[in-house]
């Protein structure tokens, strides 16, 4: 398995403002992934996050909203852009290890935007 | 396309009583399937999967779940409920490790 760590764990924002949100892993994984999950729903995908390259998105998800780096394996920030208040959400930071199908997931952030 | 559905949003149970959360999938192949575990203001708990390798799957916290393909279906069982399983509950199916597609989630209250 794999223990995930994110940073903020809650923020509170004001419109128009972005907020970048960080995911650690504490062993080499192969792929990262950003998740949204608004409020009283389940959880979507917004992008996986590749090392070295550009983040690959999921419809309805842009980079100028919504853009990732993962500089290395077992690091990744997302960025929330320009924000309104339908961004209020929890994001969710997941990882998959070596040789496994099963995705890891970070204790989340959760956004309110005023 | 896969999807996946839960067939109840809330179940309420009485502490020490049988837990049954119901999921059902559908698919073309033979997907994998998850369950994962959301306690109120934390992240997302892996409880167990299945991936072909046996049709009853042994969890953590005393959960199983047994993959029934006939049935299309993946059901979670708890033999006793105890008050700290009181979580919502996601029934995940996926073809490709990169790609998962949750249901809707069941909310499991637990009383005394």
């Amino acid at each position: 398995s794999a223990v995930i760590s994110q940073k903020p764990s809650r923020d509170i924002c004001q419109r128009g403002t972005s907020l970048t949100i960080q995911c650690q892993v504490d062993s080499q994984v192969t792929m990262m992934f950003w998740y949204r999950q608004q409020p009283g729903q389940s959880l979507t995908l917004i992008a996986t996050a590749n090392q070295g390259s550009e983040a690959t998105y999921e419809s309805g998800f842009v980079i100028d909203k919504f853009p990732i780096s993962r500089p290395n394996l077992t690091f990744s920030t997302l960025t929330v852009s320009n924000m309104s208040p339908e961004d209020s959400s929890i994001y969710l930071c997941s990882a998959m290890t070596p040789f496994t199908d099963t995705q890891y997931f970070g204790p989340g952030t959760r956004l309110t935007v005023l | 396309a896969q999807s996946v559905t839960q067939l109840d949003s809330h179940v309420s149970v009485s502490e020490g009583t049988p837990v049954l959360l119901r999921c059902n999938y559908s698919s073309s192949y033979s997907p994998s399937l998850f369950w994962y575990v959301q306690h109120p203001n934390k992240g997302l708990q892996l409880l167990l999967k299945y991936t072909s390798a046996a049709t009853l799957v042994k969890g953590i916290n005393g959960f199983e779940a047994e993959f029934k393909k006939s049935e299309t279906s993946f059901h979670l069982t708890k033999p006793s409920a105890h008050m700290s399983d009181a979580a919502e509950y996601f029934c995940v199916v996926s073809f490709t490790a990169s790609k998962l597609t949750f249901g809707t989630g069941t909310r499991l209250q637990v009383t005394l």
